[in-house]
């Protein structure tokens, strides 16, 4: 069974930094890209970054375009998102996805972790 | 940018079929992808590549894709499926994931 679990999200204020974590189980991890997808409260959703399967290319929307960083362990079946100079509009539930490339559509969905930003 | 426009709510009697449509500028060359997102709950494929079926999800559910539109049907509606499904599309290259702002189905 297919299993995405983030962990990491919560309160921070503006300017701070956050990493949210993804463990992954039951496939094989190295072989599909990953994606983060976030949804602001009682907002729709809005892909944020993937990566590759070997690391090797990463892609974000323009708006966490050097802030955010994507980066994956795969001997740790692992997907991180290194949040920097956090902004209140960045407040929503990060989920984590796998992404089948070809079609870029997500088929599995971890159960999301909420990052607040606010003072 | 590429925009995928859906209604905001649409009805259905218990029993009856639902149609969410998916409007975009010629989409019917691009392949739609459906998600079904109870309150509370993450998003769940329900259909993939126009109208196909991830395992796991029930044949009430199917897809269509033509013109300018492609349209999620849901038959036998039931309280259970009541949720907001988005329709997303990809528009080529890896930063071109686009959402529809989703449609809540409301089973009455």
């Amino acid at each position: 069974e297919v299993q995405l679990v983030e962990s990491g999200g919560g309160l921070v204020q503006p300017g701070g930094s956050l990493r949210l974590s993804c463990a992954a189980s039951g496939f094989t991890f190295s072989s599909y890209w990953m994606s983060w997808v976030r949804q602001a409260p009682g907002k729709g959703l809005e892909w944020v970054a993937n990566i590759k399967q070997d690391g090797s290319e990463k892609y974000y929307v323009d708006s966490v375009k050097g802030r955010f960083t994507i980066s994956r362990d795969n001997a740790k079946n692992s997907l991180y998102l290194q949040m920097n100079s956090l902004r209140a509009e960045d407040t929503a539930v990060y989920y984590c996805a796998r992404d089948r490339a070809v079609l870029r559509f997500f088929d599995y969905w971890g159960q999301g972790t909420l990052v607040t930003v606010s003072s | 940018s590429y925009v995928l426009t859906q209604p905001p709510s649409v009805s259905v009697a218990p029993g009856q079929t639902a149609t969410i449509p998916c409007g975009g500028d010629n989409i019917g060359v691009k392949s739609v992808h459906w998600y079904q997102q109870r309150p509370g709950q993450a998003p769940v494929l329900v259909v993939y590549e126009d109208s196909d079926r991830p395992s796991g999800i029930p044949d009430r559910f199917s897809g269509s894709n033509s013109g300018d539109t492609a349209s999620l049907a849901i038959t036998r509606a039931a309280a259970g499926d009541e949720a907001v499904y988005y329709c997303q599309v990809w528009d080529g290259g890896p930063r071109h994931v686009v959402f529809g702002g989703g449609t809540r189905l409301t089973v009455l």
